[in-house]
């Protein structure tokens, strides 16, 4: 079974642009989609972004996702921060045995 | 709009089984196009997968949980549960039932705190 592996935080300003990286251990990165959940405080995560660069109907177009073969590892960026933003981002993907993976989260604070 | 809610004792003591139940409503657990999952979140912690099932019956388990995990199906009642037995206190989580369709999971239940204490 492979891990993913996030930053443990990172931190921007209102408006700018935050990148989060989700680091695959063993296995290509492509061989399986990507997703991305945000957790606000005592809510349970809702998907910003599946099937690698999806996003689901109401998710604003500053969530981003991509994957890059050659860092093994797929990306959520989000472009013109808000307040509203701050939260845990979780990356997930599946093995070829159906299993789930999750990334171990990464907080994101806007400041 | 379909709709999770998991059920079940908010207090297990240490070395019992910690039984919860997801039902499912707005929607049937009986569609080929979806998994049914449990996931749980230690308190401060993460994500962690603990295993999911198909409509059919076929299962999926975190395999560090594998030995004392069981899930299962009730097509009737529209619901599926979780079973893990012989808990200590790194059990103790908010454990959330969810919907696989396709890649994305989709719907989640709002979650519900398990503490193992005697």
């Amino acid at each position: 079974n492979f891990m993913l592996t996030q930053p443990h935080s990172v931190s921007e300003s209102p408006g700018k642009t935050v990148t989060i990286s989700c680091t695959r251990s063993s296995g290509s990165i492509a061989s399986n989609y990507v997703q991305w959940y945000q957790q606000r405080p005592g809510s349970a995560p809702t998907t910003v972004i599946y099937e690698d660069n999806q996003r689901p109907s109401g998710v604003p177009d500053r969530f981003s996702g991509s994957i890059d073969s050659s860092s093994n590892s797929a990306s959520l960026t989000i472009s013109g921060l808000k307040t509203e933003d701050e939260a845990d981002y979780y990356c997930q993907s599946y093995d070829s045995s159906n299993l789930w993976v999750f990334g171990g989260g990464t907080k994101l604070t806007v400041l | 709009q379909l709709q999770l809610q998991e059920s079940g004792p908010g207090l297990v003591k240490p070395s019992e089984t910690l039984s919860l139940t997801c039902t499912v409503s707005g929607g049937s657990i009986s569609s080929s196009s979806y998994y049914w999952g449990w996931i749980r979140q230690p308190p401060g912690k993460g994500l962690e997968w603990i295993g999911s099932i198909y409509y059919s019956g076929s299962t999926y388990y975190n395999p560090s949980l594998k030995s004392r995990v069981t899930i299962s199906v009730d097509t009737s009642k529209n619901q599926f549960s979780l079973k893990l037995s012989s808990v200590t206190a790194a059990d103790t989580a908010v454990y959330y039932c969810a919907r696989r369709h396709s890649t994305n999971l989709d719907y989640w239940g709002q979650g519900t705190l398990v503490t193992v204490s005697s």
